[in-house]
This record gives structure tokens, sequence and C-alpha cells, in this order.
């Protein structure tokens, strides 16, 4: 069975550049996560979705960072401008909940690592 | 505070030893526990749930303690392959959270 699936894996750019993630959650998943990790902060939850609306966004660091998700099997993550700061890995995660969050297990994808230059 | 507290070690453990550690959670209202085992430059893959219970897979042993706000992860006969980063997730009233990790260095 295909799991989560990011994109780029690898992303380097300069600052003041857009940068779009891509994630495509498992099939009948209804959440969708999206992470920041780095070594300093940990695994910081940015965002996450329930049957493609917007649950909880208030990990978002500002408003440079937006997400959407126009249908069940897609969603984006963008920065724009990107700073040197932004520099991560940047994970998608999928549940299903059937509505409810609680007690279920996320898969997650296999991330992508973003320098901002 | 963070809402979800571990010990960042890390923990070097002899193989064959038997390690243990754990990790705090301030919200009251968390009702699902998780731990998760990051390989380095990997994903967060889930090892185990954690019950009220309490509850082992294999040589694993998972612990909640609600009165005082922790979970335990306990590891018999340490492995080698053992060597990873173990996150803990609190999960309730809509909010989730992931501890930073647990790094554990299992030594030959």
């Amino acid at each position: 069975d295909a799991g989560v699936i990011q994109s780029p894996r690898h992303e380097v750019t300069e600052m003041g550049q857009e940068v779009t993630l891509r994630c495509k959650p498992i099939s009948g998943h209804d959440y969708l996560f999206w992470y920041r990790q780095t070594m300093m902060r940990g695994l910081e939850l940015l965002i996450y979705f329930n049957n493609n609306v917007p649950i909880d966004d208030s990990g978002m660091p500002e408003d440079r960072f937006s997400a959407k998700m126009p249908n069940a099997s897609f969603s984006t993550l963008k920065i724009q401008p990107s700073e040197p700061r932004d520099s991560a890995v940047y994970f998608c995660a999928s549940s299903s909940g059937g509505g409810e969050l609680v007690n279920q297990p996320q898969h997650f994808g296999d991330g992508t690592r973003l320098s901002i230059l | 505070r963070k809402e979800v507290e571990q010990d960042p070690g890390p923990f070097n453990v002899p193989e064959g030893a038997t390690v243990a550690f754990n990790c705090t959670y301030s919200n009251s209202a968390s009702q699902s526990f998780f731990w998760y085992r990051q390989d380095c430059r990997k994903e967060p893959k889930l090892l185990m749930s954690v019950y009220s219970s309490g509850n082992e897979d294999g040589r694993f042993t998972a612990q909640l303690n609600r009165a005082s706000q922790y979970i335990s992860l306990l590891i018999r006969d340490s492995k080698l392959s053992d060597s990873a980063t173990y996150l803990c997730v609190a999960l309730g009233d809509g909010r989730l959270a992931f501890g930073k990790g647990n790094q554990v260095v299992v030594i030959p």
C-alpha cells in the first residue's frame, strides 16, 4: 500500500523565494497534519485538517506560512517569502479518525528537507 | 512550559540491558498516548499505543500514570537496532503534542 507521499524530498532555495511543499495522504484517511522538525524545537505541529477543513492552525509560525487542502488526496504548505530560519524538515502525516482525533496513530511521509540560503 | 517534556539523553545502554524513560504531559485532558520511534534522518514511525492498564509488545512495555501525568517506555534485552529517538505523543481535547524525544544509544 502506498504511504504518505511528500514532494520534493529536498529543496534548497534562496531567501525571499516562494516554497511549496506537497503531500498526498493515505487514501481514506480523513486527517492530515503538517509538522516542522528542527534540532532546537523538535517536532512541531503546524496545522491539521479534518475532511479537508483546517481545524487548528495555531502552530503556523506567521503569515508567511499558509496551507491548503483542496481535496482529500492533496495538500500544500507554502512559505512566502522564505527565510533562513525556515530551514527544517517538514513532515506530512495522515490518520484515519472517523471524525475523532483521539486514539488514532499517524502515518508520516518521508519529509521534505528544506534549506533556505 | 511545553505540553510534552522528555529528557533528551542520550541514554547509553549496554547491549542486552534494560532501559526505561518517562515523558510528562501538562494537558490533563489528554486521552490518548503513543510512543513513536524515529531513526536518524527518517520519519517517525508508530512504535506502540499506550493503554491505561499498561501494555507490552515483545521487549517493549508502556505504562501510563494519569495521577502524575506521565507515560513511560521500558525496553528489555536492548538490541543494537533499538538505537533511535523515542518520541511520546499526548492527544486529546482536539490538541496534539509531540515530545522532543529520548535518544537511546545501544552500545555493543
